[in-house]
């Protein structure tokens, strides 16, 4: 079964410091990995898209990698901002196939 | 360029009655997707067309829940009848993804329809 697990669950930082979120997967054959940003009440919003041949892909104080061996990627946020507080959704695509696998999101909170 | 629109924002009904969802697709886009997203949960795809044929519905509870397409563009969801567990926000995306070999496009999501059931 396809399944996107992603770590922390939440994740409470003080503004200006760094962080990362952890993402692994099962899917296979693999496509491609997105990362989303949800803001509360939103929908979500595209932060990076990596295919098998890409191990880092960045969206200006975001930095998304990725080990297609390990079945691993993570997100990198850098000297984070109090608008930066969402929660951040990993989502893998199977090749030759519709669907897309969601991961359950970690929510982020920046605080002053 | 206009994003994906949805209407209404939020929702309240009482269990055993309809209801139904509206989407407007950004323009041009061939695919549109419907999810449910549960509180603290990630978006569970319910039903994907491209233009106006189903791709997947594999995950739509179709005693209940359907959706349709007409012309390729607008979409609409509806529940009949809503359920307690049906309290979810209803989120619709679109994206220019034509063929299954396509693998770098993005989808645009709307705002979404907080639904709530009583």
């Amino acid at each position: 079964k396809n399944q996107v697990e992603q770590s922390p669950q939440s994740l409470i930082i003080l503004e200006g410091k760094n962080c990362t979120l952890q993402c692994n997967y099962t899917v296979s054959p693999f496509s491609n990995l997105r990362w989303y940003k949800q803001d509360t009440g939103r929908g979500p919003v595209s932060l990076t898209i990596m295919t098998f041949s890409e191990n880092t892909k960045s969206n200006g104080r975001y930095t998304a990698t990725l080990d297609a061996d390990t079945k691993q990627s993570s997100l990198h946020i850098t000297a984070s901002q109090l608008s930066d507080s969402a929660s951040y959704i990993c989502v893998v695509k199977g090749a030759g196939s519709y669907q897309l696998t969601f991961g359950k999101g970690t929510k982020l909170s920046v605080i002053p | 360029e206009a994003g994906v629109a949805q209407s209404p924002r939020y929702k309240i009904i009482e269990k055993r009655q309809s209801v139904a969802f509206w989407c407007n697709p950004i323009s041009g886009h061939a695919t549109l997707y419907w999810y449910q997203q549960i509180l603290g949960q990630g978006p569970k795809l319910l039903i994907q067309f491209q233009n106006n044929g189903v791709v997947d519905d594999s995950q739509l509870p179709k005693d209940r829940f359907s959706a349709e397409r007409l012309k390729g563009v607008d979409s609409t969801l509806k529940i009949q009848p809503a359920k307690l567990e049906d309290s979810a926000v209803y989120l619709c995306a679109s994206s220019l993804e034509v063929g299954r070999k396509t693998i770098q496009e993005t989808q645009y999501f709307g705002p979404g329809t907080r639904l709530l059931v009583l």
